[in-house]
């Protein structure tokens, strides 16, 4: 089946710093989902890419859609220790359809 | 902000015992999805719902799992007869009709022992 890897697997970086982490796939995506999660609770949803080549902010975090549409890469600035948590890139095929999630990266931060 | 509501949070309960999980979804969304996610692994697809059916079901939705929409608001997901490995995150999730946008709930933590 379809599988997502995200690298890093973790960082530890310290408060103030400029994160990057990114997501490649072998399949062809046509939207990619970026989510965060905490301890013990949902993910929630970051940012949506639908076309290849797209730039997409929100607040401090940018992400990009790959041009092969094959990657994708999440950029957070100035990070804060509420930053902390582990963030998945995820792919559906199509509306209504499962998303494929990759293996997260996990976030610490130092105040 | 609308948003996906589970319950109950926190359910224990014996191998081979039933089990229902239960989800408020987003009230305009159309298609419902259940996740399962064990601890330290990444998010798993289970199942996806459309129209009153099944759309999509992963290899893991054997035949111990059944989900229904009993009424307007509720989507279950339920387990018949649990087993040790069905201990995870029960995650909920949503999206509207024309969207690739999945929104998700808190999630049910399940532990059978």
């Amino acid at each position: 089946g379809q599988q997502l890897n995200q690298s890093p697997q973790s960082m530890f970086i310290q408060e103030g710093e400029d994160v990057s982490m990114n997501c490649t796939s072998s399949s062809i995506f046509n939207t990619w989902l970026w989510y965060k999660q905490d301890p013990g609770e949902g993910p929630v949803l970051l940012i949506a890419l639908y076309k290849a080549g797209e730039l997409t902010s929100n607040g401090r975090l940018t992400a990009q859609f790959g041009i092969t549409r094959k990657d994708s890469f999440l950029n957070i600035s100035a990070s804060i220790p509420s930053d902390v948590g582990i963030y998945f890139c995820a792919g559906p095929q199509k509306m209504g359809n499962m998303l494929t999630f990759g293996g997260g990266t996990r976030l610490m931060v130092k105040p | 902000e609308p948003e996906v509501t589970q319950t109950p949070s926190h359910q224990v309960t014996q191998m081979g015992q039933e089990v229902i999980l239960r989800c408020v979804p987003i009230s305009n969304h159309l298609y419902f999805y259940w996740y399962r996610q064990i601890l330290g692994q990444k998010v798993e697809f289970l199942v996806s719902f459309y129209n009153n059916e099944i759309s999509e079901k992963s290899e893991i939705f054997d035949d111990q799992f059944s989900v229904e929409r009993p009424d307007g608001s509720n989507f279950t997901l339920k387990i018949r007869s649990t087993k040790l490995e069905d201990s995870a995150m029960y995650f909920c999730a949503s999206s509207g009709l024309e969207s690739y946008e999945q929104y998700f709930g808190p999630g049910t933590r399940l532990t059978v022992t």
